[in-house]
């Protein structure tokens, strides 16, 4: 059975610009979860959709960041413009329902 | 509210020596409880969790934890250290008793000296 599938896994963008995450869940799961991870830390949790709903999204940054999940299966995070400060690890987590949830390799990004 | 606390950023221990991290927790509810590990330039893995049946926890890899309510702890132990065991170790609450929205600790690193 194929994991969480995230892309792209490493990301070098300049301050500024905009950028695109996607996460592709494990076949079946209605809920997925977008998680920052800075250096030294534990993840955090940025966005939680079960199906097409973001129920919780009460710390992800809305003037710069969206997400989206259409069709209730495949999720983007998306982040315009990037600034420094975004630098870190961003991971994706399905899960079904409120089970045991599944985490996705991640995506490095770093802003010059 | 829930948090965590994991003592020690990074724990060195000896290969065939015992490994123990610990973890506490505060939790306005019944907690449950996870150990998650991660891999260099990969995503986070379950070694175990603790959902209110028994308070010793058996995960995989030959780690087990025990969740002791009057201390408010969950440490993570093995009696023998593998050299793959070198890794970064989160532990993690769940504050509300069938939810899994996760609050994590910040993570102690194992390494493992051959």
């Amino acid at each position: 059975e194929a994991g969480v599938v995230q892309s792209p896994r490493y990301k070098i963008i300049e301050k500024k610009q905009p950028v695109a995450f996607w996460c592709n869940p494990i076949s079946g799961h209605n809920t997925l979860y977008w998680y920052l991870q800075n250096l030294g830390q534990g993840p955090e949790l940025l966005i939680r959709y079960e199906n097409e709903e973001a129920v919780d999204d009460s710390q992800l940054p809305k003037d710069r960041f969206s997400a989206e999940r259409l069709k209730g299966v495949d999720s983007t995070l998306k982040i315009q413009p990037a600034e420094l400060g975004d630098s870190a690890v961003y991971l994706c987590a399905s899960s079904l329902d409120r089970g045991e949830q599944y985490f996705g390799p991640g995506t490095r990004l770093t802003v010059t | 509210a829930q948090s965590v606390t994991q003592l020690g950023s990074h724990v060195s221990v000896s290969e065939g020596a015992l490994v123990l991290l610990r973890c506490n927790y505060s939790s306005s509810v019944p907690p449950y409880l996870f150990w998650y590990v991660q891999y260099p330039n990969q995503g986070l893995q379950l070694l175990l969790k603790y959902t209110s049946a028994a308070t010793l926890v058996k995960g995989i890899n030959g780690f087990e934890a025990e969740f002791k309510k009057s201390e408010t702890s969950f440490h993570l132990t093995k009696p023998s250290a593998h050299m793959s065991d070198a890794a970064e170790y989160f532990c993690a609450v769940s504050g509300t008793a069938g939810s899994y929205q996760l609050t994590f600790g910040k993570g102690t690193k194992l390494s493992v000296i051959p």
